[in-house]
């Protein structure tokens, strides 16, 4: 099955600067790599994902790469903001049948003022 | 459109009791997920279901959980009977028609097992 590495597990910026998330991943057919935000106390949501025929994507502040080769993806979020405190998961998917995904175990990132 | 349902929100029981979980997922959606999530790490996925089928449940401990879909719509998720460790947010997910679409979580049911 799949084995999702996430790191660091912990983020400390202040605001303004700019964060980066990084993981790993074992399945080399993996095409789809979902990045999602989770307040405290609240559901995951999807803020961003890349499927393997593209190295980057970008949404306004957020951005994803992606190395097919060295199979690891990194989440980057720049002018950080107070709003983007939160743990943040990676995860990727087994590519059996199911293609069921695998999350990492999270990044706690602490943005503060 | 309405998100994805769960009750309860918060559920308080002692080990060796049982207790259901319920969700209901968006309107038209295919694929129904349920995660378990310890605190402090990630989700993990214990089934998933595509229409009223099972397509993967391997990590399901069948032993005390059970999980159904019927009519593939709502689902109930069973833990009979509940462990210490099975204190947890239970996540259910769901997605339109396949598997890599994007998931969309309901708000979790709040487990404690005293």
């Amino acid at each position: 099955g799949e084995n999702v590495e996430q790191h660091p597990s912990t983020l400390s910026v202040q605001e303004g600067d700019s964060a980066v998330i990084k993981c790993t991943y074992s399945d080399s057919a993996s095409n789809y790599f979902p990045w999602y935000k989770q307040e405290l106390g609240k559901r995951p949501q999807l803020i961003i994902d890349i499927r393997s025929n593209v190295g980057e994507k970008k949404d306004q502040r957020i951005a994803v790469t992606l190395n097919k080769t060295a199979k690891h993806f990194s989440l980057h979020i720049t002018e950080t903001q107070p709003e983007d405190s939160a743990v943040y998961f990676c995860a990727a998917p087994n590519t059996g049948t199911a293609s069921k995904l695998t999350f990492g175990t999270g990044t706690r990132l602490q943005v503060t003022l | 459109e309405a998100g994805v349902a769960q009750s309860p929100r918060y559920k308080i029981i002692e080990k060796r009791q049982s207790v259901a979980f319920w969700c209901n997922p968006i309107s038209g959606h295919a694929t129904l997920y349920w995660y378990q999530q310890i605190l402090g790490q990630g989700p993990k996925l214990l089934i998933q279901f595509q229409n009223n089928g099972v397509v993967d449940d391997s990590q399901l401990p069948k032993d005390r959980f059970s999980a159904e879909r019927l009519k593939g719509v709502d689902s109930t998720l069973k833990i009979q009977p509940a462990k210490l460790e099975d204190s947890a947010v239970y996540l259910c997910a769901s997605s339109p028609d396949r598997p890599q679409e994007t998931q969309y979580f309901g708000p979790g049911t709040r487990l404690l097992v005293l």
